[in-house]
């Protein structure tokens, strides 16, 4: 099956830093890769996704990066905000019918006034 | 629109016990799926369905069991519990015929001792 390593663990940045979070996958037939944040005691949210036929997709001060040759994808945040302080979860669909997604182990971010 | 609930919040059962987790979804969304999430695991998927009468297992289904009689509704049967299902499981449901685009519900916390 998939396996998906994420980096790093924690990560501390100063407000109006970048932060950068990087993911590895082990299926060469993934197709679908998205980013989710999760807030204390809330359920994940879907930020940022990205297909296998694009290498790489924005939306205001995030942006997602993939190599599949490489077979890694990564988020980055520009101009981070307190409220960005959270645990990210990268993720990837692999092949074999496509329909279970296998989530990395999340890294912690915080933004420091 | 509710989008994903579930219920209850938080849970305790004596080990032996058996209890439903209670997943419902208004979005007239096909795929449904279960995550429990673990320390420094990240979450992994417990059991999917793709629709109405259809479930399959994920990556660790031992000890669970799901059902689909409705579109909307998505239950998860802990048959005798165990300290190892000790966890907080979320309850997803997507607008595409997969794990894509995937909203997620709060979450129920579950402690066995």
């Amino acid at each position: 099956g998939e396996n998906v390593e994420q980096h790093p663990s924690t990560l501390s940045v100063q407000e109006g830093d970048s932060a950068v979070i990087k993911c590895t996958y082990s299926d060469s037939a993934s197709n679908y890769f998205p980013w989710y944040k999760q807030e204390l005691g809330k359920g994940p949210q879907l930020i940022i996704d990205i297909r296998s036929n694009v290498g790489e997709k924005k939306d205001q001060r995030i942006a997602v990066t993939l190599n599949k040759t490489a077979k890694h994808f990564s988020l980055h945040i520009t101009e981070t905000q307190p409220e960005d302080s959270a645990v990210y979860f990268c993720a990837a669909v692999g092949g074999g019918g496509g329909n279970k997604l296998t989530f990395g182990t999340g890294t912690q971010l915080k933004v420091e006034l | 629109n509710a989008g994903v609930t579930q219920t209850p919040k938080f849970q305790v059962l004596k080990t032996g016990q058996s209890m439903t987790l209670q997943c419902a979804q208004d979005m007239n969304h096909e795929y449904m799926s279960w995550y429990r999430q673990d320390p420094g695991m990240g979450l992994r998927l417990i059991h999917y369905s793709v629709g109405a009468g259809i479930t399959d297992q994920g990556e660790v289904p031992n000890g669970y069991n799901v059902s689909r009689s409705t579109t909307e509704d998505f239950p998860l049967r802990l048959l005798s519990a165990a300290p190892s299902q000790t966890s907080v499981y979320f309850c997803a449901s997507s607008p595409r015929t997969g794990p894509y685009e995937q909203y997620f519900g709060p979450g129920t916390r579950l402690t066995v001792t």
